[in-house]
This record gives C-alpha cells, structure tokens and sequence, in this order.
C-alpha cells in the first residue's frame, strides 16, 4: 500500500460544481494533512492544512479530515476555471515533523466553463 | 513570486558532464529543501538542511551532492547523472515553528534533462 494515495483523474467539473479531491494515507498515527495546488508548469503552493477531525473551511475551500477511516478530502465550492489544476496532498514522514512531507501522486482538477 | 528564485530554470546536460544547480531564499527561513518531481509519480523530497545542518538524506545516489554554505542559499552538485534523473528539480524553504504548520516556499524549479 503506497503511504499517500490520490486519484490521479482528471476530475472534470463544471463551473459552479463542487469538486471533491480525495487522499487516503497509511499511517495510522498521521496527525498533520495537507493540500497543495500545482498549476500546470508552476510549484506547488499550500492552500489548507488540518489537523483536527472533522471540517475546516477557508473561503471556497474545505478540507474534511476522517482518522478513524484515514482519509482526507479537499472540497472545492462554486468551482471556477481558475482552480483548475493538480491537488496534491500531503503527509509528514513517520517519526518525523511537518518538514518531511511524503506526497501522493496528486489529483488533476478540470473546470469546465 | 515566492521568495525562493531557482537557477537555471532549464538544463541539458550528457551523462559524463558535472554542473551545479542553485536555490535562494530571500524569505528570512532557516530550512530549505531539494525535490525531484517526475512525470506519474509522487514529488520526492531529496535531502532537508537546517540551520546549514543536513537532517535528511533520502537514500539519495551519491551522484547528486548537496551543498548549504548558509541558510539562504542551497546548491545541488550534479556529476554522471542516468537519463532516469530527467526531472523538475524544486527547491523549497521553510520557517520552523513551535506551534502550526511549517509551510514550505518552493521555487520555480529546475527542468533537467540528461541526454
């Protein structure tokens, strides 16, 4: 089992739509998450992270954290053109802090006008 | 602009030749990180450096050499590098934090092909 699994996609969505991301992860004892946006030929730049169980909201973005099921999910409200891109997320290393990121492979988010 | 420039942005280099690539932060961070990110599959991260000091080295080949003279500057040392090393080489920095989330600067990158 890969440590942090994504569906590569691409999700296409239409403008307006809400666009749901989904990570899985493996270790169980996992405490931080994050999401990160990378346009295509552009860095990735970090847009939520959680840490808590349940759902934190930043503006159009939610993310939803679930332990118990080792999920965690990226909602994004009123979808525009502009969020199209890959999502990847993001999980400290086992035995190590919030520097050493292990990444999954990242979901392609299309936003169709 | 993120704060953390990267050069060259792209590379071509053959399998017998050494050249070096270069990462500066001008964000104040005391952090700074080498990634490796390949066409279907998951960013790599390569080696961390704190405070100058290299606190991980992810079973990196000995081909590809890190160097942190201080902690704004970070250089990757390329020699005999594989036609499999093809890859966008990003460079990220990152203030540690009691408390929150380190969040973690990345560059533009380096778009490296070995012929």
């Amino acid at each position: 089992q890969k440590e942090v699994e994504q569906n590569s996609g691409p999700l296409s969505v239409p403008e307006g739509a809400i666009a749901s991301l989904n990570c899985t992860y493996s270790d169980r004892g996992s405490q931080s998450f994050f999401w990160y946006r990378q346009y295509s030929g552009k860095s990735p730049e970090l847009i939520m992270f959680i840490y808590s169980n349940g759902d934190k909201e930043d503006g159009r973005f939610t993310a939803q954290l679930n332990k118990a099921s080792q999920y965690v999910s990226l909602l994004i409200r009123d979808s525009q053109p502009s969020d199209s891109a890959t999502y990847l997320c993001a999980v400290p290393k086992k035995g190590g802090n919030n520097r050493k990121l292990i990444w999954g492979l990242g979901t392609s988010l299309a936003v169709n006008p | 602009e993120t704060g953390v420039t990267q050069t060259p942005r792209h590379l071509v280099m053959g399998m017998t030749n050494k050249k070096s690539l270069k990462c500066e932060q001008h964000l104040g961070h005391n952090a700074m990180y080498w990634y490796k990110q390949s066409a279907k599959k998951p960013l790599e991260l390569m080696f961390v450096y704190n405070f100058k000091e290299q606190t991980e080295n992810n079973s990196v080949p000995s081909r590809f050499s890190p160097e942190c003279p201080n902690s704004s500057h970070l250089f990757l040392h390329l020699h005999t590098l594989q036609p499999e090393d093809s890859a966008l080489y990003l460079c990220a920095s990152s203030q540690e934090k009691l408390a929150g989330v380190d969040e973690q600067f990345f560059g533009p990158g380096t778009r490296l092909t070995v012929l």
